[in-house]
């Protein structure tokens, strides 16, 4: 069966500081990767999806980058790090038929 | 922009009986998907109808689709506290890769 895991569960990391978020998915192949940030009490927005190695498309110019180096490894990463970035950031994946996403556990980001 | 709308924002209810969350959106869909979210946690795919769809069962769940008032609802039936999550509509809207679209969601508090 598919899995997907994500570390770290949480993080507290001050302003300027650097970022690095870490997504796999196991027990499928190719899959269709997902980066989304949910804002308290909110829906999720779409940061970043990817349908291959290497291949990133953003969909909110913002304060952070994503990168594919593995067919199932898709890692969240910023510079440095601004308020605003804090949130719970969640991976999903889904298969070639498009249908359901799965989710991760999710990160939850306080940046102080 | 295209993202859907729950209503209500928040239901309370007592075990055994019935709630139902409604999901507006704006655009022609491809799918619309409900999503459930405990506290803290990943998102659940629960269930999936289809724009030619208007009507869908999944054990307690039954999802209806009026794709001529671009609206969708869940009804969960003989709820139970173990219901207690906040629920998302998620639209597919898009022609060429998968991109859903989450409402603001529908905090649901089942007592016991």
């Amino acid at each position: 069966s598919q899995t997907i895991h994500q570390w770290p569960a949480t993080l507290v990391q001050p302003v300027g500081s650097p970022l690095s978020l870490e997504c796999t998915v196991e027990g499928t192949s190719n899959p269709n990767l997902y980066w989304y940030r949910q804002a308290a009490g909110r829906g999720l927005q779409l940061l970043f999806y990817s349908v291959g190695i290497g291949q990133i498309s953003s969909e909110v110019p913002q304060n952070l980058s994503a990168s594919r180096p593995q067919d199932r490894q898709f890692i969240l990463s910023s510079k440095k790090l601004l308020l605003s970035d804090s949130g719970f950031y969640l991976c999903a994946w889904s298969g070639f038929s498009y249908n359901e996403q799965f989710f991760g556990p999710g990160t939850r980001l306080t940046v102080l | 922009s295209q993202q859907g709308e729950e209503d209500p924002q928040a239901l309370s209810i007592q075990e055994g009986e019935n709630a139902t969350m409604n999901c507006s959106y704006k655009t022609s869909i491809n799918n619309l998907q409900w999503y459930r979210q405990n506290s803290g946690r990943g998102l659940v795919h629960l269930i999936l109808i289809r724009s030619n769809e208007r009507e869908k069962h999944s054990g307690r769940l039954r999802v209806t689709l009026d794709t001529s008032k671009k609206s969708s609802s869940l009804l969960i039936t003989a709820s139970r506290a173990a219901d207690t999550a906040s629920y998302f509509c998620a639209t597919d809207w898009s022609t060429g890769f998968q991109k859903l679209v989450f409402g603001t969601g529908t905090r649901l508090l089942v007592s016991p």
